[in-house]
């Protein structure tokens, strides 16, 4: 079974471009999470997806980001017109039904913002 | 406002030396309290999820403590090796909804 799968590992974005972030959850769990990890920093949630609906993203920027995870394929993180704040690493999780479940994470992607 | 702090924020020590490592949370209503273990450059890897009602747990040479009254956790490591050096993290999760409140992390440094 393999674990939550993250790519790309690193990206490296100018400023002004989009990033897409992808993360394909364990088998048989319908919950994502992602995190943002600023360097020597805590992971802060920005937003919890079930399959084709989002279900709090309190913790997401209100402009330029963006999340969805489809019925089909993996969820994906966008970030349109990148900054240099943006740079981060980005750890997705995921869990089965019910939100006291062990999350599992990902390895995460290393976005750099040039 | 919901917090966890941890201390301390770094800690080197020799290898085969036992240390324990601080969560003192502010979060309310409490549910659980998780203990992470993320190697540099890697996701966090669950190490204990503890409940109201758990005073101890144990996961091999880590053993994980919890005083809701004080609401404070410890985490104790046993007899250090080299691949324990990683950062530690505590995080509490609040009964009111499902976010995870995220410590700052202990970073541990195990020395020859």
């Amino acid at each position: 079974n393999a674990g939550v799968m993250q790519n790309p590992r690193h990206l490296v974005r100018r400023r002004g471009q989009e990033a897409r972030l992808r993360c394909s959850p364990m088998k048989g769990h319908s919950h994502v999470y992602w995190y943002r990890q600023l360097p020597e920093e805590g992971l802060k949630f920005m937003v919890y997806l079930q399959k084709e609906n989002i279900i709090d993203e309190s913790g997401m920027p209100k402009e330029r980001f963006s999340a969805e995870f489809p019925k089909e394929g993996p969820s994906i993180l966008r970030i349109q017109q990148v900054v240099r704040g943006d740079s981060a690493a980005y750890f997705c999780a995921s869990s089965p039904p019910g939100w006291s479940y062990e999350q599992y994470f990902g390895p995460g992607t290393r976005l750099t913002v040039t | 406002k919901n917090q966890v702090e941890q201390s301390p924020q770094s800690l080197i020590i020799l290898e085969g030396k036992n240390c324990t490592l601080q969560c003192n949370y502010t979060v309310s209503p409490f549910s659980n309290l998780r203990w992470y273990k993320q190697d540099t450059g890697r996701g966090p890897v669950s190490l204990t999820i503890m409940t109201f009602s758990e005073n101890t747990k144990s996961n091999g040479r880590y053993t994980a403590t919890l005083d809701a009254d004080t609401k404070q956790s410890s985490l104790h490591i046993t007899a250090s090796q080299l691949s324990d050096s990683a950062s530690y993290i505590c995080v509490v999760s609040a009964s009111s909804n499902y976010q995870l409140i995220w410590g700052a992390g202990t970073k541990l440094i195990i020395k020859p």
